[in-house]
């Protein structure tokens, strides 16, 4: 079975700084997709950025990039130019290339909370 | 706004009480899902329906009853719940299988649910 692991529950960033968030994850799968989420206080998780394993170019939304290491299985997540709007849960997602009865099963990590000093 | 929203935001109820989250989602997709957030923990997994047949039950107490009269809209029926059960109940839907590879789940706002 898949795993996800976010190892560090907490991380505190200075504004305008750069953060890097950490996920590893287990799989025997040679492709699949992970994904980033981010949960904001009391809002709704949205999707942040999206990497698909087959692709070895590393995705990348505005101040938004992830390092995927397919062999580590490491899937970090870097925040450039941090903003005070960027404090929030993030949460890592793993999902399997195949589906079943039509449907994907998602595996997601328990979350790093980010908070932006100003 | 996401295209998902959930009702109500916020729940308070006794255990003996009966109650039901309501989700609906405006993006066209098939596949619906119910999670339950906990603090420090990941994301539960408890029903997945694709085109109103549940495709997944993640081995949920009986007392939350899921249902799913089409596409758009997803219920979770609660019923002598236990204060354990306090949690964020998330629903989220997606695409499907038929949209391959491009699958991703969008999430409502969750609610809130207090058992006292």
């Amino acid at each position: 079975a898949q795993t996800v692991t976010q190892s560090q529950p907490e991380m505190s960033v200075q504004e305008a700084e750069t953060v890097t968030l950490s996920c590893t994850y287990d799989t025997s799968e040679s492709d699949y997709y992970l994904f980033w989420y981010k949960q904001p206080p009391s809002r709704q998780m949205i999707l942040v950025i999206r990497q698909e394993a087959y692709k070895q170019q590393n995705a990348t939304e505005n101040r938004f990039s992830v390092n995927f290491q397919k062999a580590a299985k490491s899937f970090s997540l870097k925040i450039s130019d941090s903003q005070l709007g960027d404090a929030a849960m993030y949460f890592c997602a793993y999902r399997s290339e195949y589906s079943t009865s039509g449907t994907y099963k998602y595996i997601f990590g328990t979350g790093t909370r980010l908070k932006v000093l100003a | 706004e996401t295209g998902v929203t959930q009702t109500p935001r916020h729940l308070v109820m006794g255990m003996t009480n009966k109650k039901s989250l309501k989700c609906e989602q405006h993006l066209g997709h098939n596949a619906m899902y119910w999670y339950k957030q906990s603090a420090k923990k990941p994301l539960e997994l408890m029903f997945v329906y694709n085109f109103k047949e549940q495709t997944e039950n993640n081995s949920v107490p009986s007392r939350f009853s899921p249902e799913c009269p089409n596409s758009s809209h997803l219920f979770l029926h609660l019923h002598t719940l236990q204060p354990e059960d306090s949690a964020l109940y998330l629903c989220a839907s997606s695409p499907g299988e038929t949209s391959g590879p491009t699958d991703t789940q969008y999430f409502g706002p969750g609610t809130r649910l207090t058992v006292l």
